[in-house]
């Protein structure tokens, strides 16, 4: 069975503290890795797709990695504005995405 | 103005009621999803559309009823709900293909459902 898992469930960051978040999947094929960034009262926002293991995507603050079996997003000397939830997502049909719980990132000033 | 446009954003509702909720997208994309988010839960596919044709239709009850006029328009009509369907209801489009940007799902805002 397709399945997507996201660890932590929650982290909370002091300002400048780097982290990473986890996306961990086990499908019977990957056609793309999708990361997300959803505020509280809003619809996801599209942040990287990944679509080969040892691909990487940066932006900003933001760096997103894949392997085989995971994606890292790696949160460098983050601010406040990064707090939201990640929502990490795997492609396995034309129309078919697999989700995670997700991430609530909290950064403290 | 969004990609993707929903209407309302808050709807409370009572179990008897019939009430439509709306999703409108300007991307020419050829694919319409409608997602479920519920607390701690991943989103919950409900149904897509490709150029008006459902694709999906994820064992979704029949208290559920999608419409899709055209390519650009989706709708989704409720009765008779229940109040475990209160969620965030998401909905997307989509663009397949092999181009850069396709497959990415761009979503609305969403609209909150509460069930009386």
């Amino acid at each position: 069975e397709d399945q997507v898992t996201q660890s932590p469930e929650a982290l909370r960051l002091q300002e400048g503290e780097s982290s990473s978040l986890n996306c961990s999947y086990t499908v019977s094929g990957l056609r793309g890795l999708f990361w997300y960034r959803q505020d509280p009262g809003k619809g996801p926002e599209f942040l990287f797709t990944l679509y080969s293991a040892g691909e990487e995507k940066e932006k900003e603050r933001l760096k997103a990695t894949l392997t085989k079996k995971e994606s890292f997003l790696h949160i460098t000397a983050p601010k406040p504005e990064d707090s939201a939830t990640y929502l990490c997502a795997v492609q396995v049909g034309t129309y078919k995405y697999i989700f995670g719980t997700g991430t609530r990132l909290k950064v403290l000033a | 103005e969004t990609g993707v446009t929903q209407t309302p954003r808050h709807l409370v509702m009572g179990m008897t009621n019939k009430k439509s909720l709306k999703c409108e997208q300007h991307l020419g994309h050829n694919a319409m999803y409608w997602y479920k988010q519920s607390a701690k839960k991943p989103l919950e596919l409900m149904f897509v559309y490709n150029f008006k044709e459902q694709t999906e239709n994820n064992s979704v009850p029949s208290r559920f009823s999608p419409e899709c006029p055209n390519s650009s328009h989706l709708f989704l009509h409720l009765h008779t709900l229940q109040p475990e369907d209160s969620a965030l209801y998401l909905c997307a489009s989509s663009a397949a293909g092999g181009f850069p940007g396709a497959n990415v799902l761009t979503f609305g805002a969403g609209s909150r459902l509460t069930v009386l």
